[in-house]
């Protein structure tokens, strides 16, 4: 059974870094297209980018609203998902999820930015 | 601002049906297969078709998706209580290079 389940959320300050993890569980990180989708307080769900399966072309996709700031790695050995965060800003504030080709979602973990 | 269009609700009684449009362009709706996501109050969001019109294992057959040209639309029949909730679409655009959601669609059921 495939499951996700993301930590790291907590309080930051703006300008701050911080790194969320996904971990996964019923199949290879290494081997699924991953995502982070994220959805800010009474807003709709937004997409933050992805990472293709090892070895595939364009393997990383962002979106413009994040691009320069987060980044997307993987840790085989935990068979664990990675988003890390740097000059974070209020906008930012919103509960992140990853999920396996958009197929499989985890619950999610609260990141807020503020001072 | 999203790219793609949504109503911001629709609505019916127990039993009725719902459509639910999403409405984009060329790069987007008019190249891409579509998916739509159930989002339920304090839920992990869920895949509902993939694919334009294929549903995922556990979704009912009164569920359905549907594409066409540059616009897509889900429709739930039969509704329950339990379909109270948010519906996005979302699909590639090949000019952003990036993954988009609609704005979603509010299901309340009367």
């Amino acid at each position: 059974e495939v499951q996700l389940v993301e930590s790291g959320g907590t309080l930051v300050q703006p300008g701050g870094s911080l790194k969320l993890s996904c971990a996964a569980s019923g199949f290879s990180v290494s081997g699924s297209a991953m995502h982070w989708v994220r959805q800010a307080p009474g807003k709709g769900l937004e997409w933050v980018g992805r990472l293709r399966s090892k070895g595939k072309r364009d393997a990383t996709a962002i979106a413009a609203s994040v691009k320069g700031r987060f980044n997307f790695t993987r840790d085989e050995s935990e068979n664990t998902f990675h988003l890390e965060m740097t000059s974070l800003k209020i906008e930012d504030t919103a509960v992140y999820y990853c999920a396996r080709l958009l197929g499989w979602w985890g619950r999610g973990t609260l990141v807020t930015v503020s001072s | 601002q999203s790219v793609l269009i949504q109503p911001p609700s629709a609505s019916g009684t127990p039993g009725q049906g719902v459509t639910i449009s999403c409405s984009g362009s060329k790069s987007n709706v008019g190249a891409n297969a579509v998916r739509w996501f159930q989002h339920l109050p304090g839920a992990a969001p869920k895949l509902f078709i993939h694919t334009d019109d294929q549903r995922p294992p556990g979704v009912p057959d009164r569920v359905s998706g549907s594409r066409s040209g540059t616009s897509a639309s889900l429709a739930i029949s039969g509704l329950q209580s339990e379909d109270e909730g948010d519906y996005y679409c979302g699909v590639w655009d090949d000019t952003l290079n990036a993954y988009v959601f609609g704005p979603g669609t509010k299901v309340t059921v009367l």
